[in-house]
């Protein structure tokens, strides 16, 4: 167990639906980051959050949103699903931001989404 | 811009021999690069990391990588593979100067260990 949690483990659904995906970082850990993994394009960078502040930005869509509370647990909304967007979710998390120091991210089991 | 290249989509070694996973870089400063392991069904683990210093890294499960600048090159290496070595591995780098801490991931090698 990497203390970084995630719910749910499956998710079904169909087209045009809307989901949401929970992390829960491990204990101590400020960031929390949202990656999407897929068969054809890889491990795919989403967002990163700071202690509740957006910190980074990566190829995320306009259907799909995330905050970090101020309990610093995270969400993943994924709105108007689209077949292609049937994929491994990916939430980890770190001690830090980032800047100077090479903050190694601990991952949870990630969120299976399937889009029907 | 910061990217990553594993050259090889699956690497096939017998037990007992030497492994070695292939990974290029490219960043606009000094990288930070580190090397992930992701079982079936699981989550990534965490290996090593590179930040400054010797070129020679070691990390989890007798696992090391070294460094090469001028090579653009942070190849992952283990002196003797098991079976339980197969598994998905990826190569990760950050760029130093960058915003935040966005890790850019390579396309990952499949490790096959054969008895």
């Amino acid at each position: 167990d990497s203390g970084v949690t995630q719910t749910p483990k499956h998710l079904i659904t169909a087209t045009g639906q809307r989901v949401t995906l929970r992390c829960s970082p491990r204990s101590g850990d400020l960031s929390v980051y949202w990656y999407q993994q897929s068969l054809d394009q890889g491990l795919q960078f989403l967002i990163q959050y700071y202690n509740g502040e957006e910190r980074a930005k990566g190829n995320i869509l306009e259907r799909f949103s995330a905050q970090q509370f101020p309990d610093l647990h995270s969400e993943l909304n994924l709105s108007s699903l689209e077949l292609g967007d049937s994929a491994l979710y990916f939430c980890a998390s770190s001690v830090g931001q980032g800047g100077s120091g090479a903050n190694v991210l601990t991952f949870g089991a990630g969120s299976r989404l399937t889009v029907l | 811009a910061q990217s990553v290249a594993q050259p090889e989509d699956q690497v096939n070694v017998a037990e007992g021999n030497p492994l070695t996973v292939k990974c290029t870089y490219s960043v606009s400063g000094n990288p930070y690069l580190f090397w992930y392991v992701q079982y079936p069904n699981r989550g990534l683990q965490f290996l090593l990391k590179y930040i400054t210093g010797d070129n020679l890294v070691k990390g989890s499960y007798g696992f090391e990588a070294e460094f090469n600048k001028s090579q653009t090159s942070f190849h992952l290496k283990k002196p003797s593979a098991l079976v339980s070595d197969s598994a998905l591995y990826f190569c990760a780098v950050r760029d130093v100067g960058a915003a935040g801490n966005k890790l850019t991931f390579g396309g990952g090698t499949r490790v096959l260990v054969k008895p």
